[in-house]
């Protein structure tokens, strides 16, 4: 069983950049398996923001490719996202997750992210 | 872009009836690509149906999953006070590589 656990700031000022870290346990990030960032807005739906394999390929949502950067520490079993230019609309909780069948199996609890100066 | 439509957007129903919610893309989804999950307050989704129709591990069969090409459905039989939450279905694509619905909650009656 996959546990995720993401941690990082939990306030960001606007134009900055949101960093975030998941930390993965019970499997090695080298195995066979994309790892991912979804988000959702306060009260709002979910929406997927990218994945990287340990390889270090990575695919992005189109609406946010231009700002976001996916890496993956394997030292440290964990991957990270990075956000830059934030606005309000950026404010949500950050989820990471991992698939399996092309669906999301294994979530980690969520960060929530305010961005306000 | 496929585009997942939900309907409807809030359901009410009591224990132990049944609930049929819908999910409608806008172009066929690739290989049945298309997942279902839960999601209570406060706390992450979770995993209920994958493939359209599989249930993940230790999902109750009340629980179910049908359609093809546009048209699915997730069906939870004899509801329990546990299941009352918002359900997102979810399909895999090639761009954005996954994409979700707008949700619809089931509130008790």
């Amino acid at each position: 069983q996959v546990q995720l656990q993401e941690s990082g700031p939990g306030l960001v000022k606007p134009s900055g950049t949101l960093s975030l870290t998941c930390a993965v346990s019970g499997d090695s990030i080298t195995s066979h398996r994309w790892w991912t960032w979804v988000r959702q807005p306060p009260g709002k739906g979910l929406e997927w923001i990218g994945e990287i394999y340990h390889s270090g390929s990575t695919n992005y949502n189109p609406s946010l490719k231009s700002r976001v950067t996916i890496s993956v520490d394997k030292p440290r079993n964990q991957f990270s996202l990075r956000l830059t230019s934030v606005t309000a609309a950026d404010t949500a909780v950050y989820y990471c997750a991992n698939p399996s069948e092309m669906a999301l199996l294994w979530w980690g609890q969520g960060i929530l992210v305010t961005v306000s100066s | 872009e496929i585009v997942l439509t939900q309907s409807p957007g809030t359901l009410s129903l009591s224990p132990g009836e049944t609930a049929t919610l819908s999910c409608r893309a806008s172009q066929s989804v690739s290989n049945n690509y298309l997942a279902w999950y839960q999601q209570k307050p406060g706390q992450a989704p979770r995993l209920l149906i994958y493939g359209a129709s599989s249930r993940a591990t230790g999902i109750p069969d009340r629980f179910s999953g049908s359609g093809s090409g546009t048209d699915f459905s997730l069906t939870i039989s004899r509801l329990e006070p546990e299941d009352f939450a918002v359900y997102y279905c979810q399909q895999y694509d090639s761009s954005p590589l996954y994409s979700f619905g707008q949700g619809t909650k089931l509130e008790i009656k």
